[in-house]
């Protein structure tokens, strides 16, 4: 079956640092992906679409300025936690799915803790 | 609007035991998928079914059952002879048509927990 990747599969940062976190559809080309957020104990809940060749849609209460989603490439999608503050600290999953697909693969989430 | 509602927060049975995972949803849409996923405690999601909405037949996996119900809106999730590694949250997810006839986004519910002793 189709693989998504994510990098990394947890990180540390400071309060007011960014990071960068990548979802790599691995032998297929995803022409939308999917951010989503789940903080502890609770469900998963869509933060951003991404298309491809557009600008990321985003859920209404999701800052687009905070959380940067760019679709660099058919296979890749990286979203961005700018000025990160304890509060953003959540798993992270992204999935993936190709043109006329059913299917929707999910990544193996990314847990952000901003200390 | 879509919603999922997944009623029971939490369950606890004895290994061996029938549990059944309700779950209830609502779309406007002609056309929808609903999925069931497991969460292990590692986060990641295990996809276990997918079903659209044209496709009423229950579906039986080994101890895994599904019975989805239109009239009522609902996806029932049943693990027979329920074992200590089915002990996870269980997500039941709602997506309708997306961007170039692709799957649209999932709208979760909240999830129900499963604990199962031996």
């Amino acid at each position: 079956g189709a693989v998504v990747s994510q990098h990394p599969s947890w990180v540390i940062c400071k309060s007011g640092t960014s990071v960068k976190i990548e979802c790599r559809s691995l032998d297929f080309q995803a022409t939308t992906m999917f951010w989503y957020r789940q903080f502890p104990k609770q469900s998963l809940m869509l933060m951003a679409t991404s298309n491809e060749g557009s600008k990321a849609t985003y859920e209404q209460g999701v800052e687009k300025d905070k959380f940067l989603i760019n679709h660099a490439s058919l296979t890749l999608s990286t979203l961005t936690v700018t000025s990160a503050h304890p509060e953003d600290s959540s798993f992270y999953i992204c999935s993936a799915v190709w043109a006329g697909s059913y299917e929707q693969y999910f990544g193996p989430g990314t847990r952000l803790t901003v200390t | 609007a879509q919603k999922v509602t997944q009623a029971q927060t939490e369950i606890s049975v004895v290994e061996k035991e029938d549990v059944t995972l309700d779950c209830v949803y609502e779309t406007r849409d002609t056309t929808y998928y609903l999925f069931w996923y497991k969460q292990p405690p590692s986060g990641e999601l295990v996809f276990l079914i997918r079903r659209n909405s044209f496709d009423e037949q229950n579906e039986i996996s080994g101890r895994y059952s599904w019975n989805f119900q239109k009239s009522t809106s609902s996806f029932n999730f049943t693990i027979t002879a329920s074992q200590v590694v089915d002990s996870a949250v269980y997500f039941c997810a709602l997506s309708e048509a997306g961007y170039g006839g692709s799957q649209g986004n999932l709208i979760f519910g909240k999830g129900t927990k499963l604990s199962v002793k031996p």
